[in-house]
């Protein structure tokens, strides 16, 4: 079965560092990865997503993310910090068992950006 | 403007009463989902549907019920409700059947079983 993980459940940054969210994924196949930002009170917004192609993938409000294949990862970056990036984000991997239909989420990482 | 939307946003019940909680999308997608939200347990898939009148049962799909007689609408029917259905539930769709397609999620229903 396709699985995340997430193993940081909070990661602390000061504004204008650089930030990382750290993903690994398990999957038979290829894998089709997604970032997902939920703010206090709102909905999943979707960030970016790898297919395949180039291992850096840019996506919303200055995010990217990295895909290693060898490493099995796929981490969230953002060169500066901002306060309002501090969020829940969701690392997630389609599942090749139900023909890539579900999204199987990792368990979250809360991000705190302190000014 | 393109979204799923999901009512109620809030809702305080008491075990046993049933309840609905409703989904619409306005991006003619085929593929819609509902998941719950746990802290430590990140999101699992309840029920999906992959066309009109086609549901299936994801990871927890024990206590819930779903129907799709309309594209645009896959409501979420709690039975019986009960303290262990205390959760945040997330309605999304996508538009085809692909992996690489977005899902897009509604806004979520906090929903507390007494």
């Amino acid at each position: 079965a396709q699985s995340v993980a997430q193993p940081e459940d909070q990661v602390n940054v000061a504004e204008g560092n650089p930030l990382t969210v750290k993903c690994t994924y398990s999957v038979s196949g290829n894998p089709y990865l997604f970032w997902y930002v939920q703010y206090p009170n709102r909905g999943l917004q979707f960030l970016l997503k790898y297919i395949t192609g180039d291992n850096l993938v840019k996506g919303s409000y200055g995010f990217e993310a990295e895909f290693n294949k060898s490493q099995t990862s796929f981490h969230l970056k953002k060169p500066s910090a901002l306060v309002s990036d501090s969020a829940l984000y969701f690392c997630a991997v389609r599942d090749a068992d139900t023909g890539f239909q579900k999204l199987v989420f990792g368990t979250g990482t809360r991000l705190l950006v302190s000014p | 403007e393109a979204q799923v939307t999901q009512n109620p946003r809030y809702l305080i019940t008491v075990t046993g009463k049933k309840l609905t909680v409703t989904c619409s999308q306005n991006m003619n997608h085929e593929y819609m989902s509902w998941y719950r939200q746990d802290p430590g347990l990140g999101l699992r898939q309840i029920y999906y549907s992959m066309n009109v009148e086609v549901t299936d049962k994801g990871d927890v799909p024990e206590g819930y019920k779903v129907s799709r007689k309309e594209k645009r609408n896959f409501p979420l029917i709690l039975e019986s409700p009960s303290p262990n259905q205390t959760s945040l539930y997330f309605c999304a769709s996508k538009e085809g059947f692909t992996p690489t397609d977005t899902q897009y999620f509604g806004p979520g229903t906090r929903l507390t079983v007494l």
